[in-house]
């Protein structure tokens, strides 16, 4: 059974400083990941994908990937209160037909 | 915006009842994936649509059915509500291929009473 484990937080940084959440995963088959962010009530909204081992920029996101370690994670630069959230893990297997296999998600609460 | 809608937003719906949810996909998408989000949980895999045909369940009972129309938009349909129903039900969208993301509606908001 494919599994995705997050810390369930809450992980607690200040503003400005850069907040660090993990993942891992079962399945050594998976091939596409993903970070969406999910604000309380809301839906969850991607930011990060990324594809094959390393890192991967976006603005103040950087997702980082290790495929033999089975672990991925997503740093974010100079947090905001804004970027309070529950941040979800989801792992493809990518072919074709692909769907998702989620963590439970890490709440982060940046404080102003 | 993701161009994903998703109709009602909220619903109550008394147990042993039926509902059917619906789904517009993103322009270009042509494959439609279900959600059930329950509180504190990430979301868990229902089934996708490709085609209008069923292409990949989670593990869920067939009282949980749905369908894809030729316009690619889908509807999920739930019979004998349970108590445990009561979730947020998602609806990704995604263009078929290697390397593709899905961009998720706004959700339904279940409750069942």
């Amino acid at each position: 059974q494919k599994e995705v484990e997050q810390n369930s937080g809450p992980l607690s940084v200040p503003e400005g400083a850069i907040a660090s959440l993990n993942c891992t995963y079962s399945d050594r088959g998976s091939q596409s990941f993903f970070w969406y962010r999910q604000y309380s009530g809301k839906s969850p909204e991607l930011i990060m994908s990324i594809y094959s081992n390393g890192d991967k920029e976006d603005g103040r996101f950087t997702a980082q990937l290790n495929k033999a370690s089975q672990y991925v994670s997503l740093l974010i630069r100079d947090s905001q209160p804004s970027d309070s959230a529950t941040y979800l893990c989801a792992v493809g297997m990518n072919s074709g037909y692909s769907t998702l296999t989620f963590g439970k998600g890490t709440m982060l609460l940046v404080s102003p | 915006e993701t161009g994903v809608t998703q109709s009602p937003t909220h619903l109550i719906k008394t147990r042993g009842q039926q509902v059917t949810l619906r789904c517009s996909s993103q322009s270009g998408h042509n494959t439609v994936s279900w959600y059930q989000q329950a509180l504190g949980q990430g979301p868990q895999f229902i089934f996708q649509y490709y085609r209008e045909e069923e292409n990949g369940r989670g593990n869920f009972p067939p009282r949980f059915s749905g369908l894809q129309f030729p316009n690619y938009s889908s509807e999920l349909n739930v019979n004998a509500l349970e108590l445990d129903d009561s979730a947020l039900y998602l609806c990704a969208s995604s263009a078929r291929g290697l390397n593709t993301e899905a961009f998720f509606g706004q959700g339904t908001r279940l409750t069942v009473v």
